[in-house]
């Protein structure tokens, strides 16, 4: 089982809709998570952190985290063309090892 | 502001010539991180640095040295390289163990 696994996609939505990127992790005792945002041929962005149960909220931009289900996801409302990247999961693993870890990543694609 | 600098962007290298990769932040951060990106296999870490004077090897170190050699830098070394060594390298620092990292424009190499 890979520690953090997200849907490869790619994901396709429609200009103005809303995108839901989903992320599992393995490390129950994961503290940290965040979402990355990387275009074709540039570096990793961070784009959001969230380290509690719940909604984190900016701009367009919703993480959720629910550490009982070991689930993150990222919701982008209104997406935008601008919005087509690859998204990265990270998580922080627990214990001496904490390492920042990667899903994969979701290719997005919003279609004008 | 520079944020993290790495050097160079591109090189080809030889079967068994070695190069060092270099790589500077000026975000005093106490973290920072070597990974390498290759189609498919989304981020993995190779080594990182908690703070100065640690190194601790990641999920893929062989073939592979580093060396923190003070806050702002951190060097990745090829000794002999090697084809299964083409890939994109990516530096990355973070204010500390918990929270996200920032990353470098990334170097290609490839070698033949």
């Amino acid at each position: 089982q890979k520690e953090v696994e997200q849907n490869s996609g790619p994901l396709s939505v429609p200009e103005g809709a809303i995108a839901s990127l989903n992320c599992t992790y393995s490390d129950r005792g994961s503290q940290s998570f965040f979402w990355y945002r990387q275009y074709s041929g540039k570096s990793p962005e961070l784009i959001m952190s969230i380290y509690s149960n719940g909604d984190k909220e900016d701009g367009r931009f919703t993480a959720q985290l629910n550490k009982a289900s070991q689930y993150v996801s990222l919701l982008i409302r209104d997406s935008q063309p601008s919005d087509s990247a690859t998204y990265l999961c990270a998580v922080i693993r627990s214990g001496s090892a904490r390492q920042l870890t990667f899903g994969s990543g979701t290719q997005l694609t919003v279609l004008p | 502001n520079a944020g993290v600098t790495q050097t160079p962007k591109f090189q080809v290298l030889k079967t068994g010539q070695s190069m060092t990769l270099q790589c500077a932040q000026d975000m005093n951060h106490n973290s920072m991180y070597w990974y390498r990106q290759d189609p498919g296999m989304g981020l993995r870490l190779i080594y990182y640095s908690a703070s100065e004077g640690t190194t601790d090897k990641g999920e893929v170190p062989n073939g592979y040295n580093v060396s923190r050699l003070n806050k702002r830098e951190f060097s990745l070394r090829l000794e002999s390289a090697a084809p299964s060594q083409t890939s994109v390298y990516f530096c990355a620092s973070s204010e500390g163990q918990a929270r996200g990292a920032f990353f470098g424009q990334g170097t290609r190499l490839t070698v033949v």
